[in-house]
């Protein structure tokens, strides 16, 4: 089945530590989008590519990054995660093209920063 | 800035009830959605509602749009435990130009039996 795919589900990191978050598609879908999400919080967005065309949301910390090598796969990097970026990160898809379709979201990886 | 207020923020109600969970914005939209997140889990959409007066209907759960009043409710018809969840709106008010969306808080629905 045509799935937005994340891998870890979950992540156990050291402070400090660097990790990166995998996010694969086989919707052929133009735009990928990473959110984080706290607890009982909605969905924040960090940043979305369309294409390779990187867009960064204006308070999304210097300390994530993103990578998206080819249209399938979508990494997110967090370069020193501190203990305030424990949370689950969802990775989402649209088709772009000039109309927000729907969003579809991966099952979210996880991350515990000890 | 885009904000969307959701409420109730926390609803509980008993199987068998009628409720009504309702999502304010702040611009002119006119396509919203609605998730489910259960917990520990991603979203799930429930509705794409993509003009003034779309009704979307599944199962129990009913989604309307007015953006003249910049509202959407998303009715919940004899509720069942297993529509427990958060539910998320979701607005674009770019014209679709930014393929980005504003959240709403979450609507945490406990139906007891």
């Amino acid at each position: 089945d045509a799935m937005v795919i994340q891998n870890p589900r979950y992540q156990v990191t050291q402070f400090g530590k660097p990790v990166t978050l995998s996010c694969s598609q086989t919707l052929n879908h133009n735009v990928m989008y990473w959110y984080q999400q706290k607890s009982s919080q909605a969905p924040k967005l960090l940043f979305h590519y369309y294409d390779k065309d990187f867009n960064n949301e204006a308070d999304t910390p210097d300390n994530f990054q993103s990578r998206r090598p080819n249209t399938s796969f979508c990494f997110l990097d967090i370069r020193s995660p501190g203990l305030g970026d424990a949370a689950m990160y969802l990775c989402a898809t649209s088709r772009g093209k000039g109309v927000t379709e729907n969003q579809y979201f991966g099952p979210g990886t996880r991350l515990l920063v000890l | 800035e885009l904000k969307v207020e959701q409420n109730p923020l926390f609803l509980s109600m008993q199987e068998g009830k009628n409720y009504t969970i309702y999502c304010n914005y702040s611009t002119t939209s006119d396509r919203l959605y609605w998730y489910r997140q259960d917990p520990g889990k991603s979203l799930e959409s429930l509705f794409v509602l993509l003009s003034n007066g779309a009704v979307k209907q599944e199962g129990r759960l009913m989604a309307s749009l007015d953006t003249k009043a910049r509202l959407s409710t998303l009715h919940i018809t004899a509720a069942v435990h297993d529509l427990s969840a958060t539910y998320f709106c979701a607005v674009d008010a770019s014209g679709g130009s930014n393929y980005k969306l504003t959240f709403g808080k979450g609507t945490l629905l406990t139906v007891n039996p």
